[in-house]
């Protein structure tokens, strides 16, 4: 069975710095994708950022990057320039793809405060 | 488009009593998963329908059960409710064939078992 560890439970950071959150998994499987979810005080699980195992480049989605480390199995979230409607727990989620139906796997989670 | 659909926001019941919850996925997304959401298990899968047929179902007893309609929108149901069932229940569809591209969740429904 697959695990996701997010070893920060809470983080925070100034309003327009750089932060970086962890997230580390463990799976013997080759092909597979990693996704980042954001959530914020309205509850709504709102897709951040993915990327397949498969592929080398790191996933970038405009102020939101990654660092894919596949052979740590490790798959960190840049934020750059942090906003304060960056405000929100932060899930880091695992899925093996399969025919007969998938599953997201969840760490723990960070809750991440953006600071005025 | 309208995004994934969860009611009732808020549900209050008493324990032995039963719950059912909705969810009305993004039009054209035909599989629907579940989830539960605790401070102590944090989230954990529940089951995925797709085309009316339950495909995959996490560790979760049997008073936790589920169904999909022909439009794609799916109910879960907890009978027997108990005090750890309170939660916050997250559904959440996509394409078949595309949950690659990862799931677009609802708001979920806010269970408190008294």
């Amino acid at each position: 069975a697959q695990t996701v560890t997010q070893s920060q439970p809470e983080m925070s950071v100034q309003e327009a710095e750089t932060v970086t959150l962890s997230c580390t998994y463990d799976t013997s499987e080759n092909n597979y994708y990693l996704f980042w979810y954001k959530q914020p005080p309205s509850r709504q699980m709102i897709l951040v950022i993915r990327q397949e195992a498969y592929k080398q480049q790191n996933a970038t989605e405009n102020r939101f990057s990654v660092n894919f480390q596949k052979a740590a199995k490790s798959f960190s979230l840049k934020i750059s320039d942090s906003q304060l409607g960056d405000t929100a727990m932060y899930f880091c989620a695992f899925m093996k793809p399969r025919t007969s139906g998938s599953r997201l796997t969840f760490g723990e989670g960070t809750q991440l405060t953006v600071n005025p | 488009k309208a995004g994934v659909t969860q009611t009732p926001r808020y549900l209050i019941k008493t324990r032995g009593q039963q719950v059912t919850l909705s969810c009305s996925p993004i039009s054209g997304h035909r599989s629907v998963s579940w989830y539960q959401q605790t401070p102590g298990q944090g989230l954990q899968f529940l089951f995925e329908y797709f085309s009316e047929t339950q495909r995959n179902k996490g560790n979760f007893p049997g008073r936790f059960s589920g169904r999909q309609f022909s439009n794609s929108r799916s109910e879960m149901n907890v009978s027997t409710l108990e005090l750890g069932d309170s939660a916050l229940y997250l559904c959440a569809s996509t394409l078949a064939g595309s949950s690659n591209y990862g799931y677009t969740f609802g708001s979920g429904t806010r269970l408190t078992v008294v």
